[in-house]
């Protein structure tokens, strides 16, 4: 148990739909990861927030949008839902900002987009 | 552009037949390295990070060692539980600074 908490494990929903995700990072960990997995793609970096505040952005959609709570709790929206954006998203957390230390992850929600 | 490479995608082997996986990089100025195993609908699981030239680390059957180029994960003596799919990674100091680049992975199967 990596101690990061996903949920929901599994959604499923039309196109044009919207979500949402959340995650609960490891006790003690400032920062969150937010990644999509896909078979084709293998682990793409989406965006991370550390202490509630946005630090680094991958290839995030605009359609796609973030944020850190004050309990640093995280969510990820994804919003206009696309067949393509079935796939499994995962959420990592680790203390510090920096992509030096390991990141720990949740096992992650399969979205399908029917 | 920053690019980690595994080989092989797949690899089959007999319970207790030793083998390697290999991940090469190219990135300006490693700062570490990190392997993780990940099983059928799960997450990646944290097994090491590597940060400079000729460090090994081990865990049970892994042992991960990293030269200026590429890394290894030995496994000796697997057995059917290490079956997983290993992934690696290096940190992203480029244009998305804070994120880990990974690699596609490679797919051992050990079989009893």
């Amino acid at each position: 148990d990596s101690g990061v908490t996903q949920t929901p494990k599994h959604l499923i929903t039309a196109t044009g739909q919207r979500v949402t995700l959340r995650c609960s990072p490891r006790s003690g960990d400032l920062s969150v990861y937010w990644y999509q997995q896909s078979l084709d793609q293998g682990l793409q970096f989406l965006i991370q927030y550390y202490n509630g505040e946005e630090r680094a952005k991958g290839n995030i959609l605009e359609r796609f949008s973030a944020q850190q709570f004050p309990d640093l709790h995280s969510e990820l929206n994804l919003s206009s839902l696309e067949l393509g954006d079935s796939a499994l998203y995962f959420c990592a957390s680790s203390k510090g900002q920096g992509p030096n230390q390991p990141q720990h992850f949740g096992d992650g929600t399969r979205l399908s987009i029917l | 552009e920053d690019q980690v490479t595994q080989s092989p995608e797949a690899l089959r082997l007999q319970e207790g037949e030793s083998s390697s996986l290999n991940c090469s990089y190219t990135v300006s100025g490693l700062r570490g390295l990190f392997w993780y195993r990940q099983d059928p609908g799960k997450g990646p699981e944290f097994l090491f990070t590597l940060y400079s030239a000729g460090e090994e680390k081990e865990k049970e059957r892994l042992k991960a060692t990293l030269t200026k180029k590429e890394s290894f994960l030995h496994i000796t003596a697997p057995k059917p539980e290490d079956s997983a799919t290993y992934l690696c990674a290096v940190p992203d100091y480029g244009g998305s600074q804070g994120n880990l680049i990974f690699g596609k992975g490679t797919k051992l199967s050990v079989k009893p």
